[in-house]
Formats: C-alpha cells, structure tokens, sequence
C-alpha cells in the first residue's frame, strides 16, 4: 500500500530556514499536500503543488517535488516562533488522503 | 464562512461502551472523511461518506461506523470501545467534483477509553 515517510524532529534557530522532508511511494499521485498541526488542534492546509509541477511558492513557503524520486519538500523562510508545529505531508489515495508521520518543528529564540 | 466544526471537543468512556462523534462540513462540501490520529502519529483514513453512502473505507474494524445526513453532516460510532480506540478524531470536510479536491480538516474531537 501506500507509504508516506518524514524525519520526525527538526530545531531551527529563529530566522533561520527550515526545510522539512517527505517521501512517498504512489507514483500515481496527482496532488500532494502540507498541513500544519499546532498543539490540540486540527490540521490546517498550508499548500498543495500538482504532481507535473517542480516547485510552488506562497508567501515564505516554497514546495519543492522531485516526482522522479518521488521526494516532497517544504521550505519555510525567516523561521519564527509561530511555525512550531507539526508538519505532515500527504498524498492522495483515491478519495482519501495518506498521511506521513509528522515532523516536529520547534523553533529556538 | 463556517469551516468544519466537530462535537464534543473531549469524551471520557470506559471500554465496552459505545460512542457517536459529530461533524458538520464546510459551507458547499458534500463530502466527509473521518481519520483516526493516535497519540504521536499521523491521521490514519476510516472511511468517507458521499451522498449518504460509505464510499472507501480504511483498515478499522465493522465497530467504526457512519452516517451522512442529506444535509452532508456526518457521525461516526464506535461500539464496544477498546483502549486502543483513545485518539484524536478529525473529520475532513471536500467537495467531491473536480480532481483538485482539498481536504479540510475539523479541530478534532479527543476521545480517552478508561
């Protein structure tokens, strides 16, 4: 079946640019996705990129995917103390979503 | 614009009982996904509810079962609870038309089985 994998820590001084890595294995799939988990909360969509895309940016995110490695990215700029969270990456399996384990960013002063 | 809200936001039950979570879905989504996130882990897929009909289930068990009202609000029951069965519920509200669905996700209903 389908697998996503992520690191599960990552520490960033504030400032400084976070990159969070993710790999999965449906070839198949069309959009891939970041959400954002802050503590006893839901999951909030930060962004998506389609799968015949290289890269997408918003704002102090960008997405990177290397579908030939089937490799996904999330690169956030000027790091603060608000980004602390958990981020999952997740690919779509049909009409349902598989989720990677979540990195735990934590951000130091 | 409501985005999708859940209830309860906490329940405490003790194994053997029978639980129902809520979900309204986002304003315009038809669709509803319910996932499973143990502590420290990702959200694992129940199942999805589409004109009223389960159309894809994950790995759980028959005591994970649903409802969809004709208003698209959702219920998830689960009977003769385990211990195991303590997790972060979250509904997930899409529009099932066009291949750019997105799923957005409800704040989550926490559920602790004594």
């Amino acid at each position: 079946g389908e697998d996503v994998e992520q690191s599960l820590f990552l520490s960033v001084r504030e400032g400084d640019s976070s990159v969070i890595n993710c790999t999965y294995t449906d070839s198949s799939s069309t959009y891939l996705y970041w959400y954002k988990q802050e503590p006893g909360a839901g999951l909030q969509l930060l962004t998506y990129i389609f799968s015949n895309m290289d890269m997408k940016q918003d704002q102090r995110l960008t997405v990177l995917l290397n579908k030939k490695d089937k490799h996904l990215s999330l690169r956030i700029a000027d790091t603060q103390t608000g980004d602390s969270a958990i981020y999952f990456c997740a690919e779509r399996d049909g009409q349902n979503f598989v989720f990677g384990p979540g990195t735990r960013l934590s951000v130091l002063p | 614009d409501a985005g999708v809200t859940q209830s309860p936001t906490h329940l405490i039950k003790t194994r053997g009982q029978q639980v129902t979570l809520r979900c309204s879905p986002k304003s315009g989504h038809d669709t509803v996904s319910w996932y499973q996130q143990a502590l420290g882990q990702g959200p694992q897929f129940i199942f999805q509810y589409y004109e009223e009909e389960e159309r894809q289930r994950g790995n759980f068990p028959d005591r994970f079962s649903g409802h969809q009202y004709p208003n698209y609000s959702s219920e998830l029951n689960v009977n003769a609870l385990l211990l195991g069965d303590s997790a972060l519920y979250l509904c997930a509200s899409s529009l099932r038309t066009g291949s750019r669905e997105t799923q957005y996700f409800g704040p989550g209903t926490r559920l602790l089985v004594l």
